[in-house]
């Protein structure tokens, strides 16, 4: 069975205290693998796409890594507007998207 | 360019009623999805549809149950509700079929009483 774990399940950062959130992955046949940001009382915002071990995808503040086994969002220098919950999500044979739990961020001044 | 539309935003039943939510794909969007959000399980997979036709469906019992208009329109409908039913239910649209890209409406909340 398809599953995704994320870690921490919240996070506490000072603006400016890089850091970065885990999503380890157990699938057969991975098509994609998918990061999305949630705001509170909003669905889902699509991050990025990563296909293949080694692959690397950026955007502003984030930096989205993959291996074999994982995930890493990297967020640098983070701004409390960076505050919300990251999702990863799996996208295995049969293509339906299997999602964790996400990572509530939350970013202080 | 307009978002995902998902109506209503908010309701209230009772255990035993059925409920219909109706969802706008962005124009040119072909493809919807069904996502049901709770605290305990997260985001699960509902069903898929493009082009009027079912092209996946999650682990849910047959009182969910959904469909696709030829304007790609998409309308979910839950019958016989439960307590467990209580969830945010969350709309996505895409250009096509089986991508992980996908553009979410800012979902219906259900509460059953």
């Amino acid at each position: 069975e398809d599953q995704v774990t994320q870690s921490p399940e919240a996070l506490r950062l000072q603006e400016g205290e890089s850091s970065s959130l885990n999503c380890s992955y157990t699938v057969s046949g991975l098509r994609g693998l998918f990061w999305y940001r949630q705001d509170p009382g909003k669905g889902p915002e699509f991050l990025f796409t990563l296909y293949s071990a080694g692959e690397e995808k950026e955007k502003e503040r984030l930096k989205a890594t993959i291996t074999k086994k994982e995930s890493f969002l990297h967020i640098t220098a983070p701004k409390p507007e960076d505050s919300a919950t990251y999702l990863c999500a799996v996208q295995a044979d049969g293509n339906k998207l299997v999602f964790g739990a996400g990572t509530i961020l939350r970013v202080k001044s | 360019k307009a978002g995902v539309t998902q109506t209503p935003r908010y309701l209230i039943k009772t255990r035993g009623q059925q409920v219909t939510l109706s969802c706008s794909p962005i124009s040119g969007h072909r493809s919807v999805s069904w996502y049901q959000q709770t605290p305990g399980q997260g985001l699960q997979f509902l069903f898929e549809y493009f082009s009027e036709t079912q092209r996946n469906k999650g682990n849910f019992p047959g009182r969910f149950s959904g469909r696709q208009f030829s304007n790609s329109r998409s309308e979910m409908n839950v019958s016989t509700l439960e307590l467990g039913d209580s969830a945010l239910y969350l709309c996505a649209s895409s250009r096509t079929a089986n991508t992980g890209e996908l553009f979410f409406g800012e979902g219906s909340r259900l509460t059953v009483l």
